[in-house]
């Protein structure tokens, strides 16, 4: 592994389904992120791990939740899918929080 | 409130310069970031200004004017692989960016 890996590439879920998305780094980054990117509208953050153990809500959290059990892996959680989460995610890392941001490949996530 | 304001789309001409603008308005400022997005892909890093003033980085420059709230990004030379959406972000007084919408760049030869 070279730099951030996500899974899946793509996924169609029914509403009301739960999902995770993978997000793995390699890099010994103590910071990772969970972006969505809409058309239209920037990329906006949706939740945030300065460090293993810690955690921190961004702009838009509800309906998602992540854990940072370890330095190397972020994953992001839709409890109850609903259409509106239909996006492509991004996971991103940076050695710490003040520095540049990495992202990964991204995950095309549908919502039906 | 915390906004970030750049072109939708621009068009130039292979082998020319163009420049990309963007303006930002953050609870506090540290810095203002030049990411490359070619579409389907992840967006790349390519610049990062925190003082006044030009970086120059091969054949793409960035400028900021933190007085203004103003940065531009300016590539010369262009090329057919330059076509892309270039975002612009500000990070605020916590480190959190705030993104622009993006700025598609159409080259024509």
């Amino acid at each position: 592994i070279a730099g951030i890996t996500q899974a899946p590439t793509s996924q169609i879920l029914a509403a009301g389904r739960r999902m995770t998305l993978r997000c793995t780094q390699d890099m010994r980054h103590n910071a990772m992120y969970w972006y969505r990117q809409d058309l239209g509208l920037g990329l906006r953050l949706i939740h945030y791990s300065n460090t293993a153990g810690t955690t921190g809500k961004g702009e838009v959290p509800d309906g998602y939740s992540v854990s940072r059990a370890n330095t190397d892996d972020f994953p992001l959680t839709l409890a109850s899918a609903v259409p509106s989460q239909t996006s492509v995610y991004f996971c991103a890392s940076s050695a710490l929080e003040t520095d540049t941001q990495y992202f990964g490949p991204g995950t095309r996530l549908t919502v039906l | 409130g915390q906004n970030i304001d750049q072109p939708t789309e621009m068009t130039a001409t292979e082998g020319a310069i163009v420049q990309i603008n963007c303006t930002y308005q953050t609870s506090g400022f540290n810095g203002l970031f030049w990411y490359q997005q070619h579409a389907g892909e992840a967006p790349t890093f390519l610049s990062y200004n925190v003082l006044d003033g030009l970086e120059e980085k091969g054949r793409f420059s960035s400028f900021l004017s933190r007085s203004k709230g103003y940065s531009y990004l300016l590539l010369k030379e262009l090329q057919m692989k330059d076509s892309a959406s270039y975002l612009c972000a500000a990070a605020d007084s916590n480190y959190q960016l705030i993104w622009g919408a993006g700025t598609k760049l159409i080259i024509k030869p």
